[in-house]
């Protein structure tokens, strides 16, 4: 069975560094993208970004990018999301997801691809 | 950036109900539209992929159409289970972007 197993509730103030982690199970951890994707009180889901375990390849949303870093640890197929400096506009749920792809019957060509599994969510909450 | 538009933003339904939900590229995107189920507490629920390939386990109730900039996401014989959010998602990009949803309330 596929797993992403998230961390606990967060609740920090701005300024101060955090660290989300994904466990994931049930499948070859190197060979799938892992993202991070947030979603602020009543809003919608945005990527946060994404990691290629086997190389530790990073592609960030623009939002994002200088404000996080995402790593991942082949060693316990986990990856982390991590802030420096908090803010309180960081305060949201962050979930994980394995990027599936989906491949022709000829098992060469890329026909699409998609979030197929997800972690259970993360509140982080960020005082002024 | 490909932007996407949802519409409409909530809808009332009724249990047994026919809702369909829209999804509107910037740009034609070909068929790399997914759409996805989120009930606040749960993770979201990959629903559709490419446009119309339901996912394995989806009910038949639920089935998605369109290509280029204009998608659909339809719903037959509405359950109580599927009040909730739906979202559309673009992968011709990295990082494709999200709906902003559509909340299918009772």
């Amino acid at each position: 069975e596929v797993l992403l197993v998230q961390s606990g509730a967060e609740v920090g103030k701005s300024g101060e560094s955090l660290m989300l982690s994904c466990k994931t199970s049930g499948f070859s951890f190197s060979n799938y993208w892992i993202g991070w994707v947030r979603q602020m009180p009543g809003k919608g889901l945005e990527w946060v970004g994404i990691i290629y375990p086997r190389d530790s390849d990073a592609k960030y949303s623009p939002s994002f990018q200088g404000r996080v870093i995402i790593s991942a640890d082949k060693s316990t197929n986990s990856v982390f999301l991590k802030w420096s400096s908090l803010r309180a506009s960081d305060t949201a749920t962050y979930f994980c997801a394995r990027r599936y792809v989906f491949y022709d019957s000829s098992g060469q060509l890329v026909v699409n691809d998609a979030l197929d599994a997800w972690g259970q969510g993360t509140l982080v909450t960020v005082s002024p | 950036d490909i932007q996407m538009t949802q519409s409409p933003t909530s809808l009332s339904a009724s249990v047994g109900d026919r809702v369909t939900i829209t999804c509107r590229a910037s740009q034609s995107i070909s068929n790399y539209l997914n759409w996805y189920q989120y009930k606040p507490g749960e993770a979201p629920k990959l629903l559709i992929i490419g446009a119309s390939t339901l996912q394995s386990g989806v009910p038949s109730r639920f089935s998605g159409s369109g290509s280029g900039t204009h998608f659909t996401l339809a719903i037959t014989n509405l359950q109580l289970e599927d009040f909730a959010t739906y979202y559309c998602q673009q992968t011709y990009n990295t990082l494709g972007m999200f709906g902003q949803g559509t909340k299918v309330e009772i």
